[in-house]
């Protein structure tokens, strides 16, 4: 089965400063990955989604990730750090690519805090 | 455009009580999965729905039960609630077949709480 593990619970920057949010996925096949934000008293909201095609995936709000299937990596990152960033981030998988199976497997979440 | 909503926002429930959580997804979509989020968890996936019927499940007991309606809303129903059932409940709707973009498009949530 499909999993991921994101290395990082918290991670704290400075407004300006770029952001690295790491996630290492497990997969017996080629998957699809995503990244969640959570705001407060938001829903999820998609950032970004690797599907395949480009290895590096461009996202909303300056956010990308790249994908790294020698190291089974799929790190998020940003080159400067907003204060209207700081939210819970999720590494997610899925199964086979053009699958509507859903079963989609959530990271335990990493918490950005940006510093004025 | 009108997104996911849910209802209710916020409920506290007593331990061997039931509950049914409400869902309308976004505006043409027609599947409706449901996560259980425990606090500073991620979101773990509890069932889909499809032609308003059952079609995944995750690793959740039977209390867990659903429904999806012919307008496409859902609900969830939890019986002989536990305390370990406290959490946030999501509902994400997306498309289905041809359409499936792979990103879902989620509520804010249903934060249940069982005394």
């Amino acid at each position: 089965a499909q999993s991921v593990t994101q290395l990082d619970s918290h991670v704290s920057v400075s407004e300006g400063t770029p952001v690295l949010l790491r996630c290492n996925y497990s997969s017996s096949y080629s998957p699809s990955l995503f990244w969640y934000v959570q705001h407060p008293n938001k829903g999820l909201q998609l950032l970004l989604k690797y599907t395949s095609a480009a290895t590096l995936v461009k996202g909303i709000n300056g956010f990308e990730a790249e994908f790294k299937k020698s190291e089974t990596s799929f790190h998020l990152t940003k080159p400067s750090a907003h204060m209207s960033d700081a939210a819970e981030y999720f590494c997610v998988v899925e199964g086979p690519t053009g699958y509507n199976n859903n079963d989609m497997r959530f990271g335990a979440g990493t918490r950005l805090t940006v510093k004025p | 455009d009108a997104g996911v909503t849910q209802s209710p926002t916020h409920l506290i429930k007593t331990r061997g009580q039931q509950v049914t959580l409400r869902c309308s997804p976004k505006s043409g979509h027609d599947t409706v999965s449901w996560y259980q989020q425990a606090l500073g968890q991620g979101p773990q996936f509890i069932f889909q729905y499809y032609e308003e019927e059952e079609r995944q499940r995750g690793n959740f007991p039977d209390r867990f039960s659903g429904h999806q309606f012919p307008n496409y809303s859902s609900e969830l129903n939890v019986n002989a609630l536990l305390l370990g059932d406290s959490a946030l409940y999501l509902c994400a709707s997306s498309l289905d077949g041809l359409d499936y973009t792979g990103e879902l498009f989620f509520g804010e949530g249903s934060r249940l709480t069982v005394l």
